[in-house]
C-alpha cells in the first residue's frame, strides 16, 4: 500500500487549458513537496507546503496543503506544452517517500 | 555547480556481473537517499544514510544490494549477480537532517542484459 495516493494516474490536455493533481494519504504530515520530472532526469522540486491550509505559488502553478496535513493539490493554469512530465508528490515521514506520480501531457 | 552528481549516467552490463554507481551529494547536506524508478512510477526507496551511518534499507531490496557511505561524504551503491529485473533508473538525492526537501541527481540508468 502507497503512503501516498496521486490522481489521476495519467492527465493529458489540449495548451491552454486547466489541470488540477491530488495527492492524498491517511497520515498526517510535516511537510510535503511536490517534484517535476521529464524523462531521463532526475525530479526537480518545485515547491515545499508545510502549514496546514497553505497555498503557495509559483508563476501558473498553485499548490495547496489541506487543513489537516494529509492531502495536497497542483493546479495548473493555462498549460503549456513545457509543463509536460511526471509529477510527483512526497512526504517526509522521516524518510522521503513518494507517490507513484501523475504523467501530464500538454498537446499543443 | 555543486548540485548532486551520479556517476555513470548510463550502464549496460550482463546478467551476473557485479555493477557500482557513485554519488557525489551536496557537500554540506548529511542525508543521502537511494531510489530506484522504472518508466512512468515514482522513485521507491532503498536505503538511507544520516552521515556515514546507514539508517534504514527497504525490507524488499536484496541482499544483492549494498550501499556505503564512507565519512558521510559521497556514496556507492553496488549490486551483485545483476538480473534482468535490475533494470531501471537509479537516483540519489541529499538532503539537510529535518527539512524534507532532497535535491536529486541525473540518475543512473542500468540495462541489464
Amino acid at each position: 500500500t502507497q503512503l501516498l495516493e496521486q490522481s489521476p494516474q495519467f492527465l493529458s490536455i489540449q495548451e491552454g487549458e486547466n489541470l488540477t493533481v491530488y495527492c492524498n494519504s491517511s497520515s498526517v504530515f510535516s511537510s510535503l513537496q511536490w517534484y517535476r520530472q521529464e524523462p531521463g532526469e532526475g525530479p526537480v522540486l518545485l515547491v515545499t507546503v508545510v502549514t496546514g491550509g497553505e497555498v503557495k505559488k509559483l508563476k501558473r502553478l498553485t499548490f495547496q496543503f489541506g487543513d489537516a496535513r494529509k492531502d495536497s493539490s497542483l493546479h495548473i493554469t493555462a498549460a503549456q506544452p513545457g509543463d509536460t512530465g511526471l509529477y510527483l508528490c512526497a512526504a517526509n515521514d522521516y524518510k522521503l517517500s513518494f507517490g507513484a506520480g501523475t504523467t501530464v501531457t500538454v498537446r499543443a | 555547480d555543486t548540485g548532486v552528481s551520479q556517476d555513470p549516467r548510463h550502464k549496460i552490463t550482463k546478467r551476473g556481473q557485479n555493477v557500482t554507481f557513485r554519488c557525489d551529494p551536496i557537500s554540506e547536506h548529511n542525508r543521502l537517499y537511494w531510489y530506484r524508478q522504472t518508466l512512468g512510477q515514482g522513485p521507491e526507496f532503498l536505503t538511507y544514510f544520516q552521515n556515514e551511518a546507514q539508517l534504514e534499507k527497504s525490507r524488499l531490496l536484496s541482499d544483492r544490494f549494498s550501499a556505503e557511505r564512507p565519512k558521510g561524504s559521497f556514496s556507492t551503491l553496488e549490486i551483485q549477480r545483476t538480473e534482468q529485473g535490475d533494470s531501471a533508473m537509479y537516483l540519489c538525492a541529499s538532503s539537510l537532517e529535518g527539512i524534507g526537501e532532497a535535491f536529486f541527481g541525473q540518475g543512473t540508468r542500468l540495462t541489464v542484459v
